[in-house]
């Protein structure tokens, strides 16, 4: 059975940075890519990047370039988000998420709260 | 980027009715080297992570009922709903994934209620 274990809330001030993480089990971790996805409050889904933990390369929504870093451990199986600079907009429920073309498999979300 | 427009935002269905909701893409999605649509339904309930249900635009996840149903191709996909239950209740995201590795983007989402 395929797992995608989230790490749980936090609470950040504006400017600070925040790192989450996703441990998944039940399949070959560099099979698929690795992909983080934003809910904020009521509203839609919103694709932030990914991680090929084959080879490390990364690619980034435009709108957050410049402002996050997802990578992979292979040692771990483990993928990570790092996410900068945080703004009041960046309150939101954080998915990390599996697939190989569409996304099969979902954790269960991480609050990050931006507030002072 | 791709961007994907679904309609309508919201929709009220009787139980036992039909729900269709509709998915435009800004580009094709259709992949000229396999004919396959680069598109695919989830599910969402309150509280919950999104589920895949569709995939390749109309082929359907392991486990999901038959009344779930996507059809289309290149830039006009839609999801059906033959006979709405109680428990399809949801926020339903259309998504391409288009390019290896794909840059993936969403809907905007489509609520299904109870009429």
């Amino acid at each position: 059975e395929v797992q995608v274990l989230q790490t749980g809330a936090e609470i950040k001030k504006p400017g600070a940075t925040v790192k989450i993480s996703c441990k998944v089990s039940g399949y070959t971790f560099t099979d698929y890519f690795v992909h983080w996805v934003k809910q904020a409050p009521g509203k839609g889904l919103e694709w932030v990047g990914l991680v090929d933990p084959g080879d490390g390369e990364t690619i980034y929504a435009e709108k957050f370039q410049g402002r996050v870093t997802i990578s992979a451990d292979t040692s771990t199986d483990t993928g990570y988000m790092e996410l900068s600079s945080l703004k009041s907009e960046d309150t939101a429920v954080y998915f990390c998420a599996t697939g190989g073309g569409p996304i099969d498999y979902w954790g269960q979300g991480t609050l990050v709260t931006v507030s002072s | 980027d791709i961007v994907m427009t679904q309609s309508p935002d919201s929709l009220a269905v009787s139980l036992g009715e039909r729900a269709t909701i509709n998915c435009k893409s800004s580009q094709s999605v259709l992949s000229s080297s396999n004919n396959k649509n680069y598109l695919a339904w989830y599910q969402q309930k309150p509280g919950q992570s999104p589920k895949l249900l569709i995939y390749w635009a109309s082929s359907r996840e392991s486990g999901v009922p038959d009344r779930f149903s996507g059809s289309g191709s290149g830039t006009d996909f839609t999801l059906t709903i033959s006979s709405l239950q109680a428990e399809d209740v949801a926020v339903y995201y259309c998504q391409q994934y288009y390019a290896t590795p794909p840059r993936l983007t969403f809907g905007g989402g489509t609520k299904v209620e109870i009429k």
